[in-house]
């Protein structure tokens, strides 16, 4: 596997239902990263993780959520999606005790929601 | 709250030439990292270049390089010898120098790069 992994690659959803966006990583990073990309906005992010056991919300977390059970995976979680959740979101992940702490940045997927 | 601003949401180059997209940020931490990633159409977040406040000495990757201007918060990526391949989106980022913890990261709006013959 190279690096981090994403699924599904697009999806189209119906507003109302949930959905459930799956990130994994390969490198054993501690900290992991959920942000969105819109046009016009840049990327802005959802939530993130230090490390298993533990996460926390970024600029946008409102109708999100996230769990980090174990150091690979990181899903992140739309409830009851809404049509402004419309987006291509990104995983990442980085080390936190490097100079850089580069984040490394999964495919993306791209969520449509109607 | 830490910003990023990138002022120029278009900009284009010929093949060969130099360009230098902007990037300004607003922050009151003196130790911090900027980064530019590229973004090509296959969507793929690459990174291109890294800068930690601290250093003075501006950071070069090949044909790649940034002005780096702490007083200013200024800091603009050089692509010397454009090339088709570095048609992209680019996005300048920002994220606080303290370790230990995620190093989370704000960006800009980013500037979409169009390399001409």
């Amino acid at each position: 596997i190279a690096g981090i992994t994403q699924a599904p690659t697009s999806q189209i959803l119906a507003a109302g239902r949930r959905m459930t966006l799956r990130c994994t990583q390969d490198m054993r990073h501690n900290a992991m990263y959920w942000y969105r990309q819109d046009l016009g906005l840049g990327l802005r992010l959802i939530h993130y993780s230090n490390t298993a056991g533990t996460t926390g919300k970024g600029e946008v977390p409102d109708g999100y959520s996230v769990s980090r059970a174990n150091t690979d995976d990181f899903p992140l979680t739309l409830a009851s999606a809404v049509p402004s959740q419309t987006s291509v979101y990104f995983c990442a992940s980085s080390e936190v005790l490097t100079t850089y702490n580069e984040q490394f940045f999964g495919p993306g997927t791209r969520l449509t929601v109607l | 709250a830490q910003t990023v601003t990138q002022s120029q949401p278009e900009m284009s180059v010929q093949e060969a030439e130099t360009v230098t997209l902007s990037c300004t940020y607003d922050t009151s931490e003196s130790d911090y990292y900027l980064f530019w990633y590229k973004q090509p159409p296959s969507r793929q977040m690459i990174l291109v270049i890294r800068q930690e406040a601290y250093k003075q000495q501006n950071a070069t990757e090949n044909r790649f390089s940034v002005n780096f201007q702490k007083a200013a918060k200024s800091f603009s990526l050089k692509i010397s010898d454009s090339q088709l391949g570095d048609a992209a989106m680019y996005f300048c980022a920002y994220r606080s120098g303290y370790t230990g913890t995620a190093s989370k990261l704000t960006f800009g709006t980013g500037t979409r790069l169009q390399v001409t013959l």
